[in-house]
């Protein structure tokens, strides 16, 4: 399978606690998305890699919220001391090249902050 | 008003009915432009870009009307695996030429 992979699939955590979210972008893809999705609601962008760097963090809701990614490939998001408002799915996709290539998403991952 | 607008919906329609979506956006400077289909607890998938002479995919087929800034989805002979959300895609220049996402129209198919 080539497609975008993300781990873990489910976290529940405590509020307070923080959690480190992973994504393995489709090989050769130079460009990565982050999103979130509450239940029931749109996508909500997060932040856009072009490779290494991030040109684009418009989206992260708050400084409780970063992302890195590393050697152009895999990506963390982290929310630090989370809150019961940060739980939602958050969805991971790549693109080949330019950030208007078609996406592609991995599976999400399950947040919930009890 | 919202970058990309879609009806929330839900559709509900019959096997075998028509139904289309529309989708307005509010740049009138994109240029590119796609519909997702998202199904339950899943992940958004491409259904299929739109251009600009309007496309075709089988019983999907996509229409982009750019002096009144909308896209439109048409699916013919629904089917029951049809069912989803549908989601509008628009690239907005303003915000780094990324891509905007609607917040999805619900399609019900019922036998």
């Amino acid at each position: 399978g080539a497609g975008v992979s993300q781990s873990p699939s489910n976290k529940v955590t405590e509020k307070g606690k923080d959690v480190e979210l992973r994504c393995d972008p489709i090989s050769g893809h130079t460009a990565l998305y982050w999103y979130r999705q509450s239940l029931g609601q749109g996508l909500e962008f997060l932040i856009y890699f072009q490779g290494n760097s991030a040109p684009d963090k418009s989206g992260l809701p708050s400084d409780r919220f970063s992302a890195e990614r590393t050697g152009g490939s895999v990506s963390t998001l982290t929310i630090q001391r989370t809150q019961q408002e940060d739980s939602a799915v958050y969805l991971c996709a790549s693109s080949k090249g330019q950030n208007t290539d078609t996406q592609y998403f991995g599976p999400g991952t399950r947040l919930t902050v009890l | 008003r919202k970058e990309v607008e879609q009806d929330p919906g839900p559709f509900n329609v019959p096997e075998g009915a028509t139904v289309a979506f529309n989708c307005t956006y509010s740049n009138s400077a994109s240029q590119s432009f796609f519909w997702y289909r998202q199904d339950c607890r899943k992940e958004p998938k491409l259904l299929m870009s739109v251009y600009s002479s309007g496309n075709e995919d089988g019983r999907f087929t996509a229409q982009l009307n750019r002096a009144s800034q909308y896209i439109s989805l048409l699916i013919r002979d629904s089917k029951l695996s049809d069912s989803a959300t549908y989601l509008c895609v628009v690239n907005f220049r303003e915000y780094g030429n990324k891509l905007v996402f609607g917040a999805g129209t619900i399609l019900r198919v019922k036998s």
